[in-house]
């Protein structure tokens, strides 16, 4: 069965201070990894990762892949109240019922 | 353009009840999404459609029907609501079925009493 497994579960964290975010997953016939950012409503798309070893950055955000360990880390610099949110973690898998196969989330509070 | 919508925001249904979520996207999609959303669970696909004119069960089809109704619009119906059906229902598109980013609506909140 395929799974996804986010830590910590829960974060707190002052303004200005830097997370990662993990992420490690057991699936067959693995083809992406997708970061999504939720607050009070709808899940919102961060990165999508193909590929082992290549960094995607979007601003304070970065994200990388490892394929071989199977594993994902998702950074995030100089954090902000606006950062705090629920991060979630996704991974396709080919031929899978679940098309997306969902972590539950790690839980990021940013206090200023 | 609006994106994904989903009507209604809010729902409470009595056990037994039956309902339909809507759900439209203005983005030419093809495939199309719907999930629940549990504490601790995380987000499980309960149907999607692939493209028009196909639906297929996800990892918690019981309790749910769908209906592809056209290109834009997908709609969820819970014949005979169950307590154990209370959730926060998203629907999803995107552009393919396939590895492809997903794009959500704000949710529909239902509670079954």
């Amino acid at each position: 069965e395929d799974k996804v497994v986010q830590s910590p579960l829960s974060l707190v964290v002052h303004e200005g201070d830097t997370v990662t975010l993990n992420c490690s997953y057991e699936v067959t016939n693995f083809r992406s990894l997708l970061w999504y950012k939720q607050e009070k409503k709808a899940p919102t798309f961060l990165f999508m990762l193909t590929s082992s070893g290549i960094e995607k950055k979007s601003g304070r955000l970065s994200s990388i892949l490892d394929k071989k360990e199977l594993f994902s880390i998702l950074n995030i610099t100089a954090t902000q109240t606006g950062d705090s949110a629920i991060y979630l973690c996704a991974v396709y898998s080919a031929g899978s019922a679940r098309q997306l196969t969902f972590g539950s989330g790690t839980q990021l509070t940013v206090l200023p | 353009n609006a994106g994904v919508t989903q009507t209604p925001k809010f729902q409470v249904l009595k056990t037994g009840q039956s309902m339909t979520l809507q759900c439209a996207q203005d983005m030419n999609h093809n495939s199309m999404y719907w999930y629940r959303q549990d504490p601790g669970m995380g987000l499980r696909l309960i149907y999607y459609s692939a493209s028009e004119g196909t639906t297929d069960k996800g990892e918690v089809p019981n309790g749910y029907n769908v209906s592809r109704l056209n290109k834009r619009e997908f709609s969820l119906r819970l014949e005979s609501a169950a307590p154990s059906q209370t959730s926060v229902y998203f629907c999803a598109s995107s552009a393919r079925q396939g590895p492809y980013e997903q794009y959500f609506g704000p949710g529909t909140r239902l509670t079954v009493t």
